[in-house]
């Protein structure tokens, strides 16, 4: 069992938008504001896609943003496109030097 | 452009140490703003963080893994390293190495991932 939950699938039409949630606890979401998503497609290795919240990396379309209220962060994909069909994970420094996961979230795009 | 490259057996027997090398080009190792880690995924399902090495040597682990894990750092050949003692088929994941942003939490960027299989 993850330390941060999240729905196992959500999807979308292209065009459209989704937000994906990641709830955790006053130990770590509630606490830090640390939270990161990653892309993942089948087969490939994970890909940041925000950091510390709402942070987009280099080269990350301005479509994804985050947020977080509470002990709860969200990742929003705005214009959904094909190729955003992917798993998407989030986590959290969660003190002590550790840092957890949430179990995924598998969009697709219908 | 920093890439990271995990190597190592493909297949342990139960009981025996799981051991994996990072070998990271386009950064130095010794660079005192990153850690660097260790991330696992089971087939099918999400991911665990294992731990991470600064280049000072000072170590943090998942508290669910203590006792069995260890993380070095060879700064000479700009190479970090995964041990994992009595190992069992619940340890059989996909291993990425990767980045580590201290206290920030977040990583980037990622090996490719090695499979790695506990079986007799």
């Amino acid at each position: 069992q993850s330390a941060l939950t999240q729905p196992p699938s959500a999807s979308g039409s292209p065009g459209q938008s989704v937000t994906i949630s990641c709830t955790g606890t006053s130990a770590d979401i509630g606490t830090y504001g640390y939270v990161s998503w990653y892309q993942q497609h089948p087969g490939k290795a994970p890909k940041l896609i925000m950091f510390e919240v709402n942070k987009r990396p280099s080269g990350v379309p301005y479509r994804f943003s985050g947020s977080k209220s509470g002990k709860t962060a969200s990742l929003t994909v705005s214009g959904l496109q094909v190729d955003d069909e992917a798993s998407y994970y989030c986590s959290s420094y969660a003190g002590n030097n550790n840092v957890v996961f949430g179990g995924g979230t598998k969009l697709t795009v219908l | 452009q920093v890439q990271l490259q995990e190597s190592g057996p493909g297949l342990v027997r139960p009981s025996q140490t799981l051991s994996l090398t990072c070998t990271v080009s386009g950064d130095s190792i010794s660079s005192v703003t990153y850690y660097w880690g260790w991330i696992r995924q089971p087939a099918g399902k999400g991911l665990e963080w294992i731990g991470r090495v600064y280049v000072s040597g000072i170590t943090n682990y998942n508290p669910s893994l203590k006792g069995r894990v260890s993380i070095s750092i060879d700064t000479s050949k700009n190479q970090f390293s995964l041990t994992l003692t009595s190992v069992t088929a619940a340890d059989t994941a996909v291993y990425y190495c990767v980045r580590d942003a201290d206290y920030a939490a977040w990583f980037d960027p990622w090996g490719q991932g090695t499979l790695v299989t506990v079986s007799s």
